[in-house]
């Protein structure tokens, strides 16, 4: 238990679909990160939150939208999305976007059919 | 450029020393890291090392450090069954960006 939680743990959706992934952290972090992780490839560092300020967003396209509407949430809104982007969805959380440790949340695996 | 790369599988038999290889590209790393994911769950950091340092030793977990060559191994002594997960190399090189390798399968075989 890291004390960062991601829901829902498992999301199946259509191409068509707009769904949201959730990450919460109880660590009293400021800084966030999305990654997405596919099968043998690196982790993809998608977005950095700090201090509720987005300060990377590394070439993400535009159907991911993250939102942190405080330092404690972050989501990742979804839309029109392709089969490749099935994945598991890593939420980390750190002291601040400076730190060295990163806590990891258990990830949201997502298969878009 | 960011590239870490690692093999993708180990198998090892319990009891036996764990070694897993990484290398990395970029020479400005500040710190490199070891996570491990076991089945269902996020990475867990292990341990990590400053780039100025050639050795870490933590109870069963040996982390050396070529900054020449940039290799990163990390070995597990005595590995058990619950040692059997995905263990990623990362490095370092600003303030927030981590880059991680593909991961290394480990399976101990009893």
């Amino acid at each position: 238990e890291t004390g960062v939680t991601q829901t829902p743990r498992h999301l199946v959706m259509g191409m068509t679909n707009k769904k949201s992934l959730k990450c919460e952290q109880h660590l009293g972090h400021n800084a966030m990160y999305w990654y997405k992780q596919s099968a043998k490839k690196p982790l993809e560092l998608m977005f950095v939150y700090s201090l509720e300020e987005r300060v990377e967003n590394n070439s993400v396209p535009s159907r991911f939208s993250p939102e942190c509407p405080n330092s404690s949430h972050l989501f990742l809104h979804l839309h029109t999305l392709q089969p490749e982007d099935s994945a598991l969805y890593l939420c980390a959380s750190s002291q601040d976007d400076g730190s060295l440790e990163q806590f990891f949340g258990p990830g949201t695996r997502l298969t878009v059919l | 450029g960011e590239d870490v790369e690692q093999s993708l599988f180990l198998s090892v038999r319990e009891g036996d020393s764990s070694v897993i290889n990484c290398t990395y590209t970029d020479s400005s790393s500040t710190y490199l890291y070891w996570y491990k994911q076991e089945p269902g769950a996020g990475l867990q950091l292990l341990t990590y090392i400053f780039s100025n340092m050639d050795m870490k030793q933590d109870q069963r977990l040996t982390v050396l450090l070529n900054k020449k060559d940039k290799h990163l191994s990390l070995r597990i002594a005595d590995t058990q069954t619950g040692d059997s997960a995905i263990y990623f190399c990362a490095e370092r090189t600003n303030d927030y960006k981590l880059s991680f390798g593909a991961g290394t399968t480990v399976t101990v075989r009893a």
